[in-house]
């Protein structure tokens, strides 16, 4: 079992520039969570999906924040344009569907804006 | 709405020492209940859960019991070693609808030999 796969996971960037994070869920999974972590805000739920089709976006923060699942192999989450407090560590997290399953974290991009 | 509430951080303990992170919770229903560590650099993964009152999980010598009247989920060692140092995560879910986790603020323990 190969995990929840997260790339890059460091990514070091401008202000303004754009910047894509990717992950790689485990098959069979069949729903998808974006989490930001900070030390001031702890761990946020930013979005999800259930079978490629986002349920809850709320915690998406601003309109620069989008989300996309294509198929079931395969989401990202994209900010444009990037701005330094949107530093933090990002996790992609995967689970399969019945409710007392847990989830199942990747090791997370360390995302810094300057 | 859910709500998990953890005891602050961080806690330092001696190894060996006795372990306890208190968590409590306000869910409606009858949530599934879990404890989620995390290893510096490494993102979140499950430590134990409990899917019903009086339940108890256990894992890696580590345990909670899934207290109904007092709507705990506290987390106990006996023996805390070095190699435990981390953050742990208290987290429910809740049944039907959607599938979201609500986690707590996390709690750091730090181990020193």
């Amino acid at each position: 079992d190969a995990g929840v796969i997260q790339s890059p996971r460091h990514e070091v960037t401008e202000m303004g520039q754009e910047v894509t994070l990717r992950c790689k869920p485990i098959s069979g999974h069949d729903y998808l969570f974006w989490y930001r972590q900070t030390m001031m805000r702890g761990l946020e739920l930013l979005i999800y999906f259930n079978n490629n089709v986002p349920i809850d976006d709320s915690g998406m923060p601003e309109d620069r924040f989008s989300a996309k699942m294509p198929n079931a192999s395969f989401s990202t989450l994209k900010i444009q344009p990037s701005e330094p407090r949107d530093s933090a560590v990002y996790f992609c997290a995967t689970q399969y569907g019945i409710f007392n399953q847990p989830q199942h974290f990747g090791d997370g991009t360390r995302l810094s804006i300057l | 709405g859910n709500s998990v509430t953890q005891m602050e951080g961080p806690v330092t303990l001696s190894e060996e020492a006795f372990l306890t992170i208190n968590c409590t919770y306000t869910a409606t229903g009858y949530p599934s209940l879990f404890w989620y560590v995390q290893y510096p650099g490494e993102g979140l993964q499950l430590l134990l859960k409990a899917t019903k009152a009086d339940d108890k999980g256990s894992n890696k010598g580590f345990e909670a019991t899934y207290r109904k009247e007092t709507t705990s989920f506290h987390l106990e060692k006996g023996s805390v070693q070095v190699s435990d140092s981390a953050v742990y995560f208290c987290a429910l879910r809740t049944p039907g609808g959607y599938q979201k986790v609500t986690f707590g603020t996390g709690t750091k323990l730090q181990v020193i030999p």
